[in-house]
């Protein structure tokens, strides 16, 4: 049974540019996560989806970030332009109703 | 409003030894809890959750924990510690009043194992 897949794995870019973050989600889980984990943040949640529709997008820093979820198997996070202070490990996670979390393993982003 | 508090960034054991990592919540209604490990260069792992059902519950890897209404507390522990045991931990609590949606996570404890 796959589980949630993140790409890619890592990315290095410079400031200014656009980063598209993927998720796809573990086939039947009607909820998907977004979260950046950071040293001095922690792990914060962003923005979270229920059958592809944004339910809760107040954790989203600013306008430079946007989520879609175009279908019930994809998810992108955008951030443009990207910034240093963006630099982070984003974390998908998805799940069914009433059921724990179940994460990729991250997308290390690196604004240079 | 719900949180948890980890107390201690960093906990030290020897391979053998028990471990306890700490964690307590606050939370108006009663509350979901859950125990995650976090490997390096992965995502969070599930070890274990509380869901109003019994107040000692049982993950993988060897670890338990219980639920203590009186000290608002959802330790962690194993009973002898493994080398392999040596990652970041997450206490996280939900609620119902938030639709079990929105999972608050602690701030982590790294767990180190000393040969």
């Amino acid at each position: 049974d796959a589980g949630v897949i993140q790409s890619p794995r890592h990315e290095v870019t410079e400031m200014g540019q656009e980063v598209t973050l993927r998720c796809k989600p573990i086939s039947g889980h009607d909820y998907l996560f977004w979260y950046r984990q950071t040293m001095m943040r922690g792990l914060e949640l962003l923005i979270y989806f229920n059958n592809n529709v944004p339910i809760d997008d107040s954790g989203m820093p600013e306008d430079r970030f946007s989520a879609k979820m175009p279908n019930a198997s994809f998810s992108t996070l955008k951030i443009q332009p990207s910034e240093p202070r963006d630099s982070a490990v984003y974390f998908c996670a998805s799940r069914k109703e009433n059921q724990p979390q179940h994460f990729g393993d991250g997308t290390r982003l690196s604004i240079l | 409003a719900q949180s948890v508090t980890q107390l201690g960034s960093h906990v030290s054991v020897s391979e053998g030894a028990l471990v306890l990592l700490r964690c307590n919540y606050s939370s108006s209604v009663p509350p979901y809890l859950f125990w995650y490990v976090q490997y390096p260069n992965q995502g969070l792992q599930l070890l274990l959750k509380y869901t109003s059902a019994a107040t000692l519950v049982k993950g993988i890897n060897g670890f338990e924990a219980e639920f203590k209404k009186s000290e608002t507390s959802f330790h962690l522990t194993k009973p002898s510690a493994h080398m392999s045991d040596a990652a970041e931990y997450f206490c996280a609590v939900t609620s119902p009043s938030g639709g079990y949606q929105k999972v608050t996570f602690g701030t982590g404890t790294k767990l180190q194992v000393i040969p």
